[in-house]
């Protein structure tokens, strides 16, 4: 069975610090990844996604970068946050696109003060 | 552009009451649906998708959703509902080819009164 694991569950980060946010998928090689962003009680808005190692494309600035250094990681992170980077951050994995459903990751909770 | 419409913020109702969560779209080809539900304080979880074929698709924990051309809709259902059923449920869209992007839905928060 796959599992997906995110890292840390939760950060507290100073406005203009650096942020590293990391996920992990076993049980599973080549899936397609994505990140995702959700404000408090709001929407999901897709970040990035990736189909195979060292390929990350981005669907919408946020000041935001990631990488795939492996196949089965995915990495966020960004040099200076800013106070609207707060929310809650997932990672995801699908088999395939073209109707293959995502499965979500427990979620990173970030605090930007 | 894509763009996945839930018109309803917040849905109440009774325990034992029918549910029927409200999803429209916008996408120029065909669309792959799906309803994805988060509980509170955690992660979402799929709970059923529309690809092709029958226009009514069975999901997880008791859902239905019935996919409508003719008024670009993917409502959701279940009777009857369970206190267990409070959660906030997104709809997405999935357009096909090469675009990996996935639309959500601003969601639907289900309150199942007992």
């Amino acid at each position: 069975a796959q599992t997906i694991h995110q890292w840390p569950v939760a950060e507290i980060k100073a406005v203009g610090s650096p942020l590293s946010l990391g996920c992990t998928i076993k049980g599973k090689s080549s899936p397609n990844l994505y990140w995702y962003w959700q404000a408090t009680g709001g929407t999901l808005q897709q970040l990035f996604y990736s189909i195979t190692v060292g390929q990350v494309e981005s669907v919408v600035q946020l000041n935001l970068s990631a990488s795939r250094p492996k196949d089965d990681q995915f990495i966020l992170s960004t040099e200076k946050l800013l106070l609207s980077h707060s929310g809650f951050y997932l990672c995801a994995w699908s088999p395939l696109t073209g109707g293959y459903e995502q499965y979500f990751g427990p979620g990173t909770r970030l605090t930007v003060l | 552009a894509q763009s996945v419409d839930q018109p309803d913020a917040h849905v109440t109702l009774s325990e034992g009451a029918s549910l029927e969560l409200r999803c429209s779209y916008s996408y120029s080809a065909a669309p792959y649906l799906f309803w994805y539900v988060q509980y509170p304080g955690q992660s979402l979880q799929f709970l059923l998708k529309y690809i092709t074929g029958d226009t009514v698709v069975k999901g997880t924990k008791g859902f239905e959703a019935e996919f409508r051309k003719s008024n670009s809709s993917f409502n959701l259902k279940k009777s009857p509902a369970h206190w267990s059923d409070s959660a906030k449920y997104f709809c997405a869209l999935e357009s096909g080819g090469s675009n990996y992007k996935l639309t959500f839905g601003k969601g639907t928060l289900l309150t199942v009164t007992p």
